[in-house]
């Protein structure tokens, strides 16, 4: 059972086109992170998300957190193909102390055809 | 932002051999650090979870004779493939969070393992 469904798993769209990528769980988060990865490297941060209803604006990707820390929301403006990538959805369960562990989505795969 | 090292980046060995991956962190002490696994295309798989000075603590279905982990100081983990198959290649990704609430993960670029 995946813990973090993610969709679309993949997306293709033309330039200029917006989009939005779904994180949904059964479970309560205390936080979620978004992550950004392209081949052959390891994620980059983009955000990350602590507050129920939160949003929060990176250039042109808007993130929002859901009311009661089960869903996430990204949505790109204007895609460009700079914009294709890996995007991660990542939960953490626990908060404070050593509990560290992100439980990942499966990723949206984009390309943004120019 | 902190900095995460791995190396090597790749990696081609023969089927039976052992092979071991090194992360670091270079600006920061990391007191726990984290193992993923990644087939193409796909996401990050947690293999396990280590913290300096202690045992690590694999998740549910990874072999801990087969990936050895060692965080033997704040700043090195290393993670050793044993007996590799052609079955374990993949692109394997550390993380590392440091003390003091230090919340945020920093990842590592990756090793791509190749098992011929």
């Amino acid at each position: 059972t995946q813990l973090l469904e993610q969709s679309p798993q993949f997306l293709s769209i033309q330039e200029g086109e917006n989009l939005t990528v779904y994180c949904n769980s059964s479970s309560v988060f205390s936080s979620l992170q978004w992550y950004r990865q392209e081949p052959g490297e390891g994620p980059v941060l983009l955000v990350t998300v602590v507050t129920g209803g939160e949003v929060k604006k990176l250039k042109r990707l808007t993130f929002q957190f859901g009311d009661a820390r089960k869903d996430s929301s990204l949505h790109i403006t204007a895609a460009q193909p700079g914009d294709t990538g890996l995007y991660l959805c990542a939960g953490r369960m626990g908060s404070g102390g050593s509990n560290y562990k992100l439980t990942f989505g499966k990723g949206t795969l984009l390309t943004v055809n120019p | 932002g902190a900095v995460v090292s791995q190396h090597p980046s790749w990696v081609i060995c023969k089927s039976g051999t052992s092979v071991k991956i090194e992360c670091r962190s270079l600006d920061f002490q990391a007191t726990t650090m984290f193992w993923y696994r990644q087939f193409p295309k796909q996401s990050l798989m947690l293999m396990a979870t280590s913290n300096e000075g202690s045992k690590a603590t694999y998740e549910q279905g990874v072999e801990k004779d087969k990936f050895l982990i060692n965080h033997a100081s704040l700043t090195l983990s290393t993670l050793t493939v044993t007996s590799a198959h052609p079955e374990d290649s993949s692109f394997y990704i550390c993380s590392a969070t440091g003390a003091g609430g230090y919340n945020e993960q920093f990842f590592g670029p990756g090793t791509r393992l190749t098992v011929l």
